[in-house]
């Protein structure tokens, strides 16, 4: 079955170090790739994507994500996490043709502390 | 562009009652999704549109549930009869035909029965 896997429903970092949010998919077909980021008590927003082209995939706030097919992942990473980095992580995938439909993962909470 | 609009941003019910939730989503967008999103259940797909037709709505937990989209611009989420177990953030998404586009999210709805 396809499907989105992030692994880690918690992470905690200490400012200005590294953020690595793991995310994996399953796919039968070329995958579409997103990062959405929710902060407390708003909506998701794009934090970036892959489509085609170019692997490494530069985003908003810093962020960045890497499309390994060989490893089938799309990990986000910010080499120096902010306070403001706090919230909550989706990864994403249009996985198979047809509809629009995206795979949400279930999500990664990013704690920054001082 | 106003971006996904949801009304109202917090609504506060008695168990019983209707509810009804709005969304106008992007102009041009030709796909809607309602989401639900709670802390035990996460971010949960209830339906889809395409084109104004529902897609998929295997995601709607009862017959309490229903879903509208009469035109491009406008789509409702009815509940009737409204349960605490239904409070929740509810989510409308929209997205352009072409499937690297992603989704954009209104700023949801804060649903809390009492």
């Amino acid at each position: 079955a396809q499907s989105v896997t992030q692994l880690g429903s918690h992470v905690s970092v200490s400012e200005g170090a590294l953020v690595l949010l793991r995310c994996n998919y399953s796919s039968s077909v070329p995958p579409y790739l997103f990062w959405y980021v929710q902060y407390p008590n708003q909506g998701l927003q794009l934090l970036l994507k892959y489509t085609t082209g170019a692997t490494l995939v530069k985003g908003i706030n810093g962020f960045e994500a890497e499309f390994k097919k060989s490893e089938t992942s799309f990990h986000l990473t910010k080499p120096s996490a902010h306070m403001s980095d706090a919230a909550e992580y989706f990864c994403a995938g249009h996985l198979s043709g047809g509809y629009n439909k995206l795979i949400f993962g279930a999500g990664t909470r990013l704690a920054v502390h001082p | 562009d106003a971006g996904v609009i949801q009304s109202p941003r917090h609504e506060v019910t008695e168990m019983g009652q209707e509810v009804t939730l709005r969304c106008k989503p992007i102009s041009g967008h030709n796909s809607l999704f309602w989401y639900r999103q709670t802390m035990m259940r996460g971010l949960e797909l209830l339906i889809y549109f395409n084109n104004n037709v529902p897609i998929d709505d295997s995601g709607m937990p009862e017959d309490r549930f229903s879903a509208k989209m009469p035109n491009a611009s406008f789509s409702t989420l009815k509940i009737q009869p409204s349960e605490p177990r239904d409070s929740a953030v509810y989510f409308c998404a929209s997205s352009s035909r072409e499937p690297n586009y992603g989704y954009t999210f209104g700023s949801g709805t804060r649903l809390t029965v009492v």
